[in-house]
């Protein structure tokens, strides 16, 4: 089965500046998809950044990227020039294709003024 | 392009009652799974609706059921609740395959939610 451990269960990060996410995963499979979804106070879990595990380019959205180590089964999220919208909590998910996703515990992040 | 969306937001029910919670998928996509999210954790995986049928299941109790209608909206209901349903129900859509240029396949896009609260 398919675990996803996410280690920090809060993190904080002033204003502008970078922070990284620890996400690393468990599984026998070697097609599959990983995410970042944030779930901010309102509730809505909104995805942030999308990776295809036969890709070994890194995805990025903006200010959001990835660092993916597939040997390693690691997949963490780096925040730029972080702002007060991106307080949060960060979840880590993995899914096979055509499969449910299996979601992490989840990180909060707090972005201080 | 309109969104994922459920209702109702909020919804308060007794022990031993049933509920039924209702999502519409995003423009454009055919595959509809239900999540359970406790208080402080991940979401959890309830089942997955594809062309009708329920394609995949969680684990979760029979209690919990499901269906998809020909527009691709789907259906959770939940009988005999239990004081421990109370939780946020997300449901999230996907396409399965294909549907032209731009659209990406296997990403599921999450609505607002409904929070169940069971006393």
């Amino acid at each position: 089965a398919q675990t996803v451990t996410q280690s920090q269960p809060e993190m904080s990060v002033q204003e502008a500046e970078t922070v990284t996410l620890s996400c690393t995963y468990d599984t026998s499979e070697s097609n599959y998809y990983l995410f970042w979804y944030k779930q901010p106070p309102s509730r809505q879990m909104i995805l942030v950044i999308r990776q295809e595990a036969y890709k070994q380019q890194n995805a990025t959205e903006n200010r959001f990227s990835v660092n993916f180590q597939k040997a390693a089964k690691s997949f963490s999220l780096k925040i730029s020039d972080s702002q007060l919208g991106d307080t949060a909590m960060y979840f880590c998910a993995f899914m096979k294709r055509g499969n449910d996703m299996r979601f992490g515990a989840g990180t909060r992040l707090t972005v201080k003024p | 392009d309109a969104g994922v969306t459920q209702s109702p937001t909020h919804l308060i029910k007794t022990r031993g009652q049933q509920v039924t919670l209702r999502c519409s998928p995003k423009s454009g996509h055919d595959t509809v799974s239900w999540y359970q999210q406790a208080l402080g954790q991940g979401p959890q995986f309830i089942f997955q609706y594809y062309e009708e049928e329920e394609r995949q299941r969680g684990n979760f109790p029979d209690r919990f059921s499901g269906h998809q209608f020909p527009n691709y909206s789907s259906e959770l209901n939940v009988n005999a609740l239990l004081l421990g349903d109370s939780a946020l129900y997300l449901c999230a859509s996907s396409l399965e395959s294909g549907g032209g240029p731009g659209m990406i396949t296997d990403t599921q896009y999450f609505g607002p939610g409904t929070r169940l609260t069971v006393l």
